[in-house]
C-alpha cells in the first residue's frame, strides 16, 4: 500500500542554521514526490516536486529536496533558516501507476525557527 | 494571476443545519479537488473533478455531503445536515490535469456547535 511518513512531528532550528525536514515513502512504482508548506490560517502552498531527472530539486523560498531511491526518502532542506520559514510542512507522494492519481499525504511536520 | 478563491473563509453553524462552500479554481485548471483538513493533519481527499465530471468521490460521505461543478469551472460543496464531527477546514485545490501540482485556496474553517 502507498504511504508517506514524516517521522518528526516538530523540528526546531536556530535562525541561520541549516534545516532538514524528513520524508520517507512507500509506493509500488517510481514516485512523484511533492512538498507543500502551510502558514497559519492559510491554504497549502506548493514548494517543489520531483518527477524524474536530477535527484536534487530546487523550489520556492530557497528550499530544495533530494530524492534518494535506495532510501526511499525525499528530505526537504534549506542551507540557512529564516524565522519566516516557521510553518507546517507536508510531504506527498503519487504513484504514477495509480489510475486515480491520488496524492498520499504525510501527517505534517511543524518547523519552528528560533531567532 | 488570481489563485484559487474560496468563500466563506469562516462559518459557524448549529448541528443539523445545512452549509455550503464555494470554490473558483485557477483559470484554465480543469481538475478540481475538495479536501477536508483537521487541525495538525494532512488533507483528506473528498472528491476530484475532471472538468464537470466527478471522477473520484469514493471518500465523500454521500449520505450528507454533495458537490457539484456546473460548467466545469466553479464548484460547490454542501453538507446537509451538519454534524459536530464535520468541524474542520475545507480546502479546494485545482491543477492542470490530474498529474500536475495542486494549488490550494485559503480554505473554509467550519465550526459546528
Amino acid at each position: 500500500a502507498q504511504s508517506v511518513a514524516q517521522p518528526e512531528d516538530q523540528v526546531n532550528v536556530a535562525e541561520g542554521n541549516p534545516l532538514t525536514v524528513k520524508c520517507t515513502y512507500s509506493v509500488s512504482g517510481n514516485p512523484y514526490l511533492f512538498w507543500y508548506v502551510q502558514y497559519p490560517n492559510r491554504g497549502l502552498q506548493f514548494l517543489l516536486k520531483y518527477i524524474t531527472g536530477d535527484n536534487l530539486v530546487k523550489g520556492s523560498y530557497g528550499f530544495e529536496a533530494e530524492f534518494n531511491k535506495s532510501q526511499t526518502s525525499f528530505h526537504l532542506k534549506k542551507p540557512s533558516a529564516l524565522v519566516s520559514d516557521s510553518a507546517l510542512y507536508f510531504c506527498a507522494v503519487r504513484d504514477p501507476m495509480d489510475s486515480n492519481y491520488q496524492l498520499i499525504w504525510g501527517a505534517g511536520t511543524k518547523l519552528i525557527i528560533k531567532p | 494571476e488570481a489563485g484559487v478563491v474560496q468563500s466563506p473563509r469562516y462559518k459557524i453553524i448549529e448541528k443539523k443545519q445545512p452549509v455550503a462552500f464555494w470554490c473558483n479554481p485557477i483559470s484554465g485548471h480543469n481538475t478540481l479537488y475538495w479536501y477536508l483538513q483537521n487541525l495538525g493533519q494532512g488533507p483528506e481527499l473528498l472528491i476530484r473533478y475532471e472538468n464537470e465530471e466527478a471522477v473520484d468521490d469514493s471518500q465523500l460521505p454521500k449520505d450528507r455531503f454533495s458537490a457539484e461543478r456546473l460548467k466545469g469551472v466553479d464548484s460547490t460543496l454542501k453538507i446537509q445536515p451538519a454534524e459536530l464531527g464535520d468541524s474542520a477546514v475545507y480546502l479546494c485545490a485545482s491543477s492542470l490535469g490530474s498529474v500536475g501540482e495542486q494549488y490550494f485556496g485559503p480554505g473554509t474553517r467550519l465550526t459546528v456547535t
